[in-house]
């Protein structure tokens, strides 16, 4: 069952502009984490937030938390073309670390 | 070694064969997973191992058995499966420690996955 659900589905910016992404979702959470997926292979762990933090940068990525809306929203700054990938959000509800993910964004990031 | 290593990249198997995934790290993780993803879909969850010992099956047909040797290594064993069954099947893993009691806030690290089809 999915827990999280990003919007927008699909992204196509140019390169440098910025990129916004968000996740919903529907139960009480122990933290929320970002991945993303190039073309099909294994995912790569970008960032993960508590639930008692309500901002954490990482490097050109920014992630946000409202637990009160149960929403998340990543931030790619001076986006890239090697930044098109897949981005999903996960939330971890702390009953055995387990983790759920959203249906995905796909973003392009046009040169 | 900060890597999760998955073998066979691809396998193409035969509704009546038995074959294996193997997944390796060697990063002192002892919570190691499998989740199945189908095209332009979510990873789902399989299998949660915690310490070598299963902790979540997610209602996963008995043709799937999952093994976890020791603390580095997990095996998915795979017999008699479906066409359905094709898919990109991923391991991971994570730090676990003893006094998490399940809550544990760290990253997953995934493997490149291995792409099953069954003809």
């Amino acid at each position: 069952s999915q827990q999280g659900e990003e919007d927008p589905q699909a992204l196509s910016i140019q390169e440098g502009e910025n990129a916004t992404m968000n996740c919903s979702y529907k139960t009480s959470i122990n933290n929320l984490q970002w991945y993303r997926q190039n073309s099909g292979r294994g995912l790569v762990h970008l960032i993960l937030i508590r639930s008692n933090e309500r901002e954490k940068h990482s490097g050109r990525l920014r992630v946000t938390l409202d637990t009160s809306k149960k929403s998340s929203s990543l931030l790619i700054t001076a986006s890239r073309a090697a930044d098109t990938a897949s981005y999903f959000c996960a939330t971890d509800t702390g009953a055995n670390s387990k983790l759920t993910f959203g249906k995905g964004i796909t973003l392009s990031v046009r040169p | 070694d900060t890597e999760v290593t998955q073998t066979p990249k691809h396998l193409v198997m035969g509704m009546t064969n038995k074959k294996s995934l193997k997944c390796e790290q060697h990063m002192g993780h002892r919570a190691m997973y499998w989740y199945k993803q189908k095209a332009k879909k979510p990873p789902e969850l399989m299998f949660v191992y915690s310490y070598e010992k299963l902790s979540i099956n997610e209602s996963v047909p008995s043709r799937f058995s999952p093994e976890c040797p020791n603390s580095s290594l997990l095996n998915l064993h795979l017999h008699a499966l479906q066409p359905e069954d094709s898919a990109l099947y991923l391991c991971a893993s994570s730090q676990r420690r003893l006094w998490d009691r399940g809550r544990s806030n760290y990253g997953y690290t995934f493997g490149s996955g291995t792409r099953l089809t069954v003809v």
